[in-house]
């Protein structure tokens, strides 16, 4: 058990619908992060928050949004969903944003995502 | 441009065997942390082992080693006496430090099947 809990573990939606896919860190880390992961693409890098503020963005689609809230658990809101937003969905969580490199991020169970 | 290099998208194993699991990576960044995680069938990734770019010695952690070797870039898994269990996806990724804290990026992964 990693410590980083994420509801829910699967999730079966239709096309043009809207998710909220939730991440609890472990506790005392401050760094969250969110990943997809699908066959075509390998893990990708979505976004990256530090105690509340954004950090660092990667290849996050607009109609994709997150937040962190000042409980540290973040929120992956997705919407207008089409068939290839199918995927499995991390988040992780470090200490800190990384001052050191050696920060492990530790990775929740992932949620499964299938757009129908 | 592509960071991490797996370039065994499979290996066998015999149980109780050694395996190895390459990895290759490029940074100009002097400061980074090279990262392995096992993927399992059921989905969850795993934080398996880290090295340092300044660490000395090479990483070990019970049955998972890291050949690191800094001037050819490349920071192989070494997995001893192999069981069942280990397989699974294997993926490497890297964390950049002086870059600004980069989040992880990952290679594309190394099925691993370990053969009774």
């Amino acid at each position: 058990d990693s410590g980083v809990t994420q509801t829910p573990k699967h999730l079966i939606t239709a096309t043009g619908q809207r998710v909220t896919l939730r991440c609890s860190p472990r506790s005392g880390d401050l760094s969250v992060y969110w990943y997809q992961q699908s066959l075509d693409q390998g893990l990708q890098f979505l976004i990256q928050y530090y105690n509340g503020e954004e950090r660092a963005k990667g290849n996050i689609l607009e109609r994709f949004s997150a937040q962190q809230f000042p409980d540290l658990h973040s929120e992956l809101n997705l919407s207008s969903l089409e068939l290839g937003d199918s995927a499995l969905y991390f988040c992780a969580s470090s200490v800190s944003t990384g001052q050191s490199s050696g920060n492990t991020i530790y990775f929740g169970e992932g949620s499964w995502l299938t757009v129908v | 441009a592509q960071k991490i290099t797996q370039t065994q998208p499979g290996m066998f194993v015999q149980e109780k065997e050694a395996v190895t699991l390459d990895c290759t990576y490029d940074t100009s960044d002097p400061s980074y942390g090279l990262f392995w995680y096992k993927q399992p069938s059921s989905g969850e990734m795993i934080f398996l082992i880290y090295q340092g770019s300044y660490d000395q010695q090479n990483a070990t952690e019970g049955r998972y080693s890291l050949n690191f070797q800094k001037a050819r870039k490349s920071a192989n898994l070494v997995i001893s006496a192999s069981q069942l269990g280990d397989s699974a996806m294997y993926f490497c990724a890297m964390r950049e430090r002086n870059s600004g804290n980069t989040p992880l990026v990952f290679g594309k992964g190394t099925r691993l099947s370990v053969i009774a």
